[in-house]
Parts: structure tokens; sequence; C-alpha cells
């Protein structure tokens, strides 16, 4: 059964105060890794796909990079509208069509 | 503007009651899901539907039931089976069927009286 654990569960961070968020896996045959963001109330909003180990991918502060058993989401200078939970998911060979999503992080960035 | 639009956002129930929540998207995707999502758990998936008149259950479909009958709409029918269905409902679509890239809707808030 696919696997995915993130840490930490909530990370608090003074604005400009860099940091990393952690997606461990453990899937029969990865076929893609996410990474969302979600704000409080409100549905997920999709920001990386990673299909391979060494694979990275930016987007503002943002950026993802992704081993065979874990993806990091790095956040470089954050701003206090940074804060939200971000979701990792993976899709494994064993379903096109479902992905198993981790719990998130609660990152919260104070001016 | 493209999008998904989930209605209603907020939605009480008695117990014993069904309650049908709305799922439309004009993002012109063949794929749309069924997620639900409580406090300290991941997302977990209820329904998926590849294609019009197709659907697959989920991990969690007991007391659920859904139909696609047109390729923007997606209903979701949490029924009086279900054990426990205070909870936050994701409906999301998807262009390709692998389950990845997936937009989603606002969300609906059910609360069981």
């Amino acid at each position: 059964e696919d696997q995915v654990t993130q840490s930490p569960e909530a990370l608090r961070l003074q604005e400009g105060e860099s940091s990393s968020l952690n997606c461990s896996y453990t899937v029969s045959g990865l076929r893609g890794l996410f990474w969302y963001r979600q704000d409080p109330g409100k549905g997920p909003e999709f920001l990386f796909t990673l299909y391979s180990a060494g694979e990275e991918k930016e987007k503002e502060r943002l950026k993802a990079t992704l081993t065979k058993k874990e993806s990091f989401l790095h956040i470089t200078a954050p701003k206090p509208e940074d804060s939200a939970t971000y979701l990792c998911a993976v899709n494994s060979g064993g379903s096109n069509y479902k992905l198993t999503f981790g719990k998130g992080t609660l990152l919260t960035v104070n001016p | 503007d493209g999008g998904i639009t989930q209605s209603p956002k907020y939605l009480f129930r008695k117990e014993g009651q069904n309650v049908t929540l709305s799922c439309e998207q004009n993002l012109n995707h063949d794929a749309m899901y069924w997620y639900r999502q409580d406090p300290g758990q991941g997302l977990r998936l209820i329904y998926y539907s590849q294609i019009v008149n197709d659907f697959q259950k989920g991990d969690i479909a007991e007391g659920y039931s859904v139909s696609r009958e047109k390729k923007e709409s997606f209903p979701l029918t949490v029924t009086s089976a279900q054990k426990n269905p205070t909870a936050f409902y994701l409906c999301a679509s998807s262009q390709r069927g692998d389950g990845g890239e997936l937009f989603f809707g606002e969300g609906s808030r059910l609360t069981v009286l």
C-alpha cells in the first residue's frame, strides 16, 4: 500500500526565513509526485509535478526536488502570503487514477 | 473563466437524510473525482469517473453514490448509510485520467446535525 508522510506537521517562520518541507513516500512504482497548496476553507491548488529522481521545479519562492525516497519543498525568503497548508501526493503504478495524499504541512509565515 | 464549481458551499443535514452535492466543470476535462477531507487526515478518494456514464469506487465509497450523465457534471449523493458524513468534500477534474494534475473546486462543507 502506498504511503506518504509529510513533516513537520506545522512550521512557523519569520518573513524572509528560508526552510524546507519534507514528503517521504513508499510506493510500488512512482508515476508522479505532486505538490499542492491549500488555503483555509478552499480547495487545493496545483503547484508541481515531479516524475523522476533528480528532477527539480521552481515557481517564485518555491522549489520542489525529488529523490527516490522523498521530496522537498524549499521555500526561499517566504512572505506572509505563503502561509497555507502544503500537500504532497503520489501516483503509483498500482492505480492510474488514484492519488495517495499526505496529511499536509501547515506553514505560517509571520511578518 | 474555466474552473470547477461546487455547490452548496455549506450544507446542514439531519441524520437519516440524503443530500446531493453538485460539481460542474467547464474545463472540458474527461476525468472527475470526489475526495473527502477530515481534520488531521489526508484527502481520501470516494469515487472517480474517467468518461461519461462510467465511474469507479475509490477507497471510501460506502454510503455514497454518484452519476456521470454529462461530461461537465459529477454530482455526489451522501446517503443515510454513510455513518460519519460530516466532512469537507472536494470535487476535482483532470485532463488526463491519471489522477495527477488535479483542478479542485472550492469545496462543500457538510455538517450533520
